[in-house]
């Protein structure tokens, strides 16, 4: 079944440090992985995307890495901002023809002052 | 910069009333879509629908649900008879095309309660 998994469930840090998230799925076949920032009582917005074929993509202070022989992904956040706190959603698209997003339960990140 | 709108931001119904959720995609995208997120878990996929027609439907989406695109703005989501544990939040998104990179853009939510 296509699952998609992420830890922890949630993490507190303090402003200006750095954290990582992970993912781990069983999506298959594998078309691509976003990863989307959720503020509370808005939709997901994507930071990053993606393919088979890459290791490591950045987006300012957020980088994603993906391994696709383990089928994880990881999310680092660097000199972590209060406007950091939101859920960080994994989402797979599966290759097959309609190409179904599946969502990671999210991780809930807190930065406190 | 384009966004996806949904409207209202709370709806709050008794159990069995209909309700109708409104989303108005951003206007030069062609697929649109209905999720939802029961408090506390993953998203869920619905519905997609393309050129006037569903496209792929979940097994949530039973015949309780019906989709919509009663103009050329407005995609709708309605509940015939609405059950506790509809109780969600429902997002709209909208993608330019189906392609593998097409980026599903997400609307705000409704938060549904069902009393």
């Amino acid at each position: 079944k296509n699952q998609v998994e992420q830890s922890p469930q949630s993490l507190i840090i303090l402003e200006g440090k750095n954290c990582t998230l992970q993912c781990n799925y069983t999506v298959s076949p594998f078309s691509n992985l976003r990863w989307y920032k959720q503020d509370t009582g808005r939709g997901p917005v994507s930071l990053t995307i993606m393919t088979f074929s890459e290791n490591t993509k950045s987006n300012g202070r957020y980088t994603a890495t993906l391994d696709a022989d383990t089928k994880q992904s990881s999310l680092h956040i660097t000199a972590s901002q209060l406007s950091d706190s939101a859920s960080y959603i994994c989402v797979v698209r599966d290759g097959g023809s309609q190409g179904n997003l599946i969502f990671g339960k999210g991780t809930k990140l807190s930065v406190k002052p | 910069e384009p966004e996806v709108t949904q409207t209202p931001s709370h709806q709050v119904t008794q159990m069995g009333q209909e309700v109708i959720l409104r989303c108005v995609p951003i206007s030069n995208h062609l697929y649109f879509y209905w999720y939802r997120q029961i408090l506390g878990q993953k998203v869920e996929f619905l519905v997609s629908f393309y050129n006037n027609e569903i496209s792929e439907k979940s097994e949530i989406f039973d015949d309780q649900f019906s989709v919509e695109r009663p103009d050329g703005s407005n995609f709708t989501l309605k509940i015939r008879s609405t059950k506790l544990e509809d109780s969600a939040m429902y997002f709209c998104a909208s993608s330019e095309g189906r392609g593998r990179y097409n980026e599903q853009f997400f609307g705000p939510g409704t938060r549904l309660t069902v009393l």
